[in-house]
């Protein structure tokens, strides 16, 4: 199972950042985020779907459709650029799945 | 706030094997809300999972990392441990050790990450 998600995604300081994820009807699988900037591990940003962990603001949020889902970052600050990778669990290989990752670039 | 520490060699041969161990700072272990895996990312790629231990001590693992794997847990030490057999240098990487919500597969905490180098 693969999941794609663009190499590079840029965005003006104080708008709003797409990340997409697609996979064959990703709609039907729980679908996660994660962060990592640089040298550090990944943080969860959003799980299942839409649900944010304790700590992640609101600007931060999740949707999914039945090909693709989408990271959306609000109100984009320095301190958002990073890493962001998608990742679902394929339960016909019974494998953790991870996207390539996409990279922010707040301008 | 649970935390998850890797520790092992850094350098290891070519055809020699890996072995890392994670310990973790609480009781989650003891919950069946929990599984623990193991994540690698060489360097400037992207995350691939290697495979995951229940509390109970059964396992899963990547495909196509199956039949090098093996990984255990000793919850009396609150550690988690990994070897991957019969390495090359295409097993160089950063080993992240991460708690997994069993309910919905995802990866809440995670360790800060160990290299490990295969070199001779």
């Amino acid at each position: 199972y693969d999941l794609t998600q663009p190499l590079s995604v840029s965005v003006a300081l104080g708008q709003t950042a797409v990340i997409s994820c697609e996979g064959d009807n990703i709609g039907s699988k729980n679908v996660h985020w994660y962060q990592q900037k640089a040298g550090q591990a990944p943080v969860l940003v959003i799980y299942r779907d839409r649900r944010r962990p304790s700590g992640i603001p609101e600007r931060v949020s999740g949707s999914v459709s039945q090909n693709t889902a989408t990271l959306t970052i609000a109100r984009a600050q320095a301190g958002d650029e990073s890493d962001y990778y998608c990742q679902v669990w394929d339960a016909n290989t019974l494998d953790v799945v991870f996207g390539g990752g996409t990279k922010l670039t707040v301008l | 706030q649970v935390q998850l520490q890797e520790s092992g060699p850094g350098l290891v041969k070519p055809s020699q094997t890996l072995s890392l161990t994670c310990s973790v700072s609480d009781d989650s272990m003891n919950s069946g809300a929990y599984y623990w895996s193991w994540i690698r990312q060489p360097a400037g790629k992207g995350l691939q999972w290697i495979g995951r231990v229940e509390s109970s001590g059964d396992t899963d693992y990547s495909p196509s990392l199956k039949s090098r794997v093996t990984m255990s847990l000793d919850k009396s030490k609150r550690q988690f441990s990994l070897n991957l057999t019969s390495v090359t240098a295409g097993d160089t990487a950063i080993y992240y050790c991460a708690r997994e919500m069993a309910a919905a597969l995802f990866f809440d905490s995670w360790g800060r990450g160990a290299q490990v180098t295969v070199s001779s």
